[in-house]
């Protein structure tokens, strides 16, 4: 069974860019979340996806946007970056839909560094 | 809006001592606590969970967490650690039943186990 992947591992951007994140679900799993996670803190939920469609959402301004595709990898895109966008994010996958009782699978994260 | 916090930001043992690591929670209704470890270099795991029921938890790896809902508390304990419990441990709740998986985590406390 394949778990959770993410690409690429690092990103150097610079601020004003437009970046892509990607995530690789777990097999079968059909909803994927995305975290960020600071230096020294706790993931932040950014928002989930559930069969293609945004199911919730953190406290993220719009241009933190997604996509989950048919075969149910996904997309994180961050437009406009910021310094504060430096983070390390992370994509957690499961299966059965909305419910909270089921486990989340984490993969290793992109790190994105803004200059 | 919910919020976790972890008691201690960091601590260090020596080998064969007990631990134990504070969580507290703030969230009016049902909620499910979880225990999430990040050893070094590794992707966040699931240690154990609490949805219902006997309010002492057993995970993976001899931890166990006790719910205390008069206290809004989650603590994560383990009779003997060893060198290899050294990590970051994040305390995380959602609210109960098939609300989505908009997990709140804690900022997370970092374990060092010395041989």
């Amino acid at each position: 069974e394949t778990g959770v992947t993410q690409s690429p591992t690092h990103l150097i951007k610079t601020r004003g860019q437009q970046v892509t994140l990607r995530c690789s679900s777990q097999s079968g799993h059909n909803t994927v979340s995305w975290y960020q996670q600071a230096l020294g803190q706790g993931p932040q939920f950014i928002f989930q996806y559930y069969r293609e469609e945004e199911n919730g959402r953190g406290n993220f301004p719009p241009r933190f946007s997604g996509l989950q595709f048919p075969n149910y990898s996904s997309e994180l895109n961050v437009n406009a970056l910021e310094l504060d966008d430096s983070a390390l994010y992370l994509c957690a996958s499961s299966l059965g839909g909305l419910s909270s009782y089921n486990e989340q699978f984490f993969g290793p994260g992109t790190r994105l560094t803004v200059l | 809006a919910q919020s976790v916090s972890q008691h201690n930001h960091h601590v260090i043992l020596s080998e064969a001592a007990s631990l134990e690591l504070g969580c507290n929670y703030s969230y009016g209704g049902t909620v499910n606590l979880f225990w999430y470890v990040q050893y070094p270099g590794q992707h966040l795991q699931l240690l154990l969970k609490y949805f219902s029921g006997d309010p002492l938890v057993k995970g993976i790896k001899g931890f166990e967490a006790e719910f205390i809902k008069s206290k809004f508390s989650f603590n994560l304990r383990k009779p003997s650690v060893q060198w290899s419990d050294t990590a970051e441990y994040f305390c995380a709740v959602t609210p109960g039943g098939n609300y989505g998986q908009n997990f709140v985590f804690g900022p997370g406390t970092r374990l060092s186990v010395l041989p």
